[in-house]
């Protein structure tokens, strides 16, 4: 059964950094590109950056693009975002989604991790 | 920027009855248009991958249709697990892949 797992979440001051984790399970996790896409409170899904299965591709949206940072390590199953000058409109529950054949179709998705940013 | 725009924002439908949910983009993402399906408090679900394939698991009470810059998805006949917020999304374009800003399904 493919599992994703969000960690690192939490109150942030703007300005403040943030790490987020995703640990990959029940799937060859090197095979698959992955994602971060959020949710801001009572509003849609917004796609915050992409790596594929070797990080030979990273892309970023461009509200995020200069402070975020998407890493992955396949010898952990893991998956990675470094949050950087935080604002508040960044406030939002972050997941990670994989695809594995198709581009931007996310197959998979974990179950979030909240990070509000507030002073 | 490929802008998706869904309609109408609630949809009030009784059990049993069925829904027809819209989806339109501001221009052609040929076939590739997903439906997610996310319930309170949970993560999104893949429906509905190239505008009509069902993904694994999913029930035959949805279908999805359309091409180029109009979608939609039926639920046949509704089952109380299926309230929820739908959102469509194109990925013919990626990145980025761009979602709609959903559609509540409520019970009538």
């Amino acid at each position: 059964e493919v599992q994703l797992v969000e960690s690192g979440g939490g109150l942030v001051k703007p300005g403040g950094s943030l790490r987020l984790s995703c640990a990959a399970s029940g799937f060859t996790f090197s095979d698959y590109n992955m994602n971060w896409v959020r949710q801001a409170p009572g509003k849609g899904l917004e796609w915050v950056s992409s790596i594929s299965s070797h990080s030979s591709y990273i892309y970023y949206a461009d509200s995020v693009k200069g402070r975020f940072t998407i890493s992955r390590d396949n010898a952990k199953n893991s998956l990675y975002l470094q949050m950087n000058s935080l604002r508040a409109e960044d406030t939002a529950v972050y997941y990670c989604a994989s695809w594995e054949t198709t581009p931007g179709r996310f197959d998979y998705w974990g179950q979030g991790t909240l990070v509000t940013v507030s002073s | 920027e490929i802008v998706m725009t869904q309609s109408p924002a609630t949809l009030s439908v009784s059990p049993g009855e069925r829904a027809t949910l819209s989806c339109r983009a501001s221009q052609s993402v040929t076939s590739s248009l997903a439906w997610y399906q996310q319930k309170r408090g949970q993560a999104p679900r893949l429906l509905i991958y190239g505008a009509s394939t069902r993904a694994t698991g999913i029930p035959a009470r949805f279908s999805g249709s359309g091409s180029g810059t109009e979608f939609t998805l039926t639920i046949s006949s509704l089952q109380s697990e299926d309230f929820a917020v739908y959102y469509c999304q194109q990925y013919n374009n990626w990145p980025p892949g761009t979602f709609g800003q959903g559609t509540k399904v409520e019970i009538k």
